[in-house]
């Protein structure tokens, strides 16, 4: 059973549109760190939130941590082909020993 | 943050051999991990590498098949024993410092013919 329920797990859009990929839980996270993945390469820290209802923007990339801390999202304004790739949450929770626990995974795909 | 190789990135190997993968940190860090992907899919934690001591592995691994070697702060190795196809997966080596986020390898490639 995946601590961290991820969804959708597949998206293909066009580019231009937009995209929302969600990362739920029960548990409480001390914080929740989202990757991007790309083929062949390992993944590749975006940002990491902390706060209960956090809101942090990475260029086009907006993050929110639930106020309370159990779950996030993450939108992407205006896709471009350079945003595909697997997108992954992960977060330490007190279930997890300290330990990463991982979402299943959001493969995004943006078609010119 | 930390620039973290692994050698090698890819390899094809025949079924009943084994493979070392190594990570190797260009700072000293406190917690080093390594993980199990299928492509496409999220990552699974095999072990979490301590330094000196026996390596802490999750349900479903264990060191006869993984074993795994953290001499010091900057460098781990993950063997795979007798592969087997199943066994055919990315390795990741992932490194974590005190209140620091996780960062990852690039990964090996691995094969079992």
């Amino acid at each position: 059973t995946q601590l961290l329920e991820q969804s959708p797990q597949f998206l293909s859009i066009q580019e231009g549109e937009n995209l929302t990929v969600y990362c739920n839980s029960s548990s409480v996270f001390s914080s929740l760190q989202w990757y991007r993945q790309e083929p062949g390469e390992g993944p590749v820290l975006l940002v990491t939130v902390v706060t209960g209802g956090e809101v942090k923007k990475l260029k086009r990339l907006t993050f929110q941590f639930g106020d309370a801390r159990k779950d996030s999202s993450l939108h992407i304004t205006a896709a471009q082909p350079g945003d595909t790739g697997l997108y992954l949450c992960a977060g330490v929770s007190a279930d997890s020993w300290g330990k990463l626990q991982f979402g299943a995974g959001t493969q995004v795909v943006v078609t010119p | 943050s930390a620039v973290i190789s692994q050698k090698p990135s890819r390899d094809i190997c025949q079924r009943g051999t084994s493979l070392t993968i190594q990570c190797q940190v260009d700072s000293q860090v406190t917690m080093m991990f390594w993980y199990r992907q299928q492509p496409g899919q999220s990552l699974t934690l095999i072990a979490t590498a301590n330094q000196g001591s026996e390596a802490t592995y999750e349900s479903g691994f264990v060191i006869d098949k993984f074993p795994i070697s953290r001499p010091n702060l900057t460098f781990s190795t993950l063997t795979v024993s007798n592969m087997s196809p199943e066994d055919s997966s990315i390795y990741l080596c992932s490194v974590r410092d005190a209140n620091q986020p996780q960062h990852f390898g690039d990964g090996t490639r691995l094969s079992i013919l």
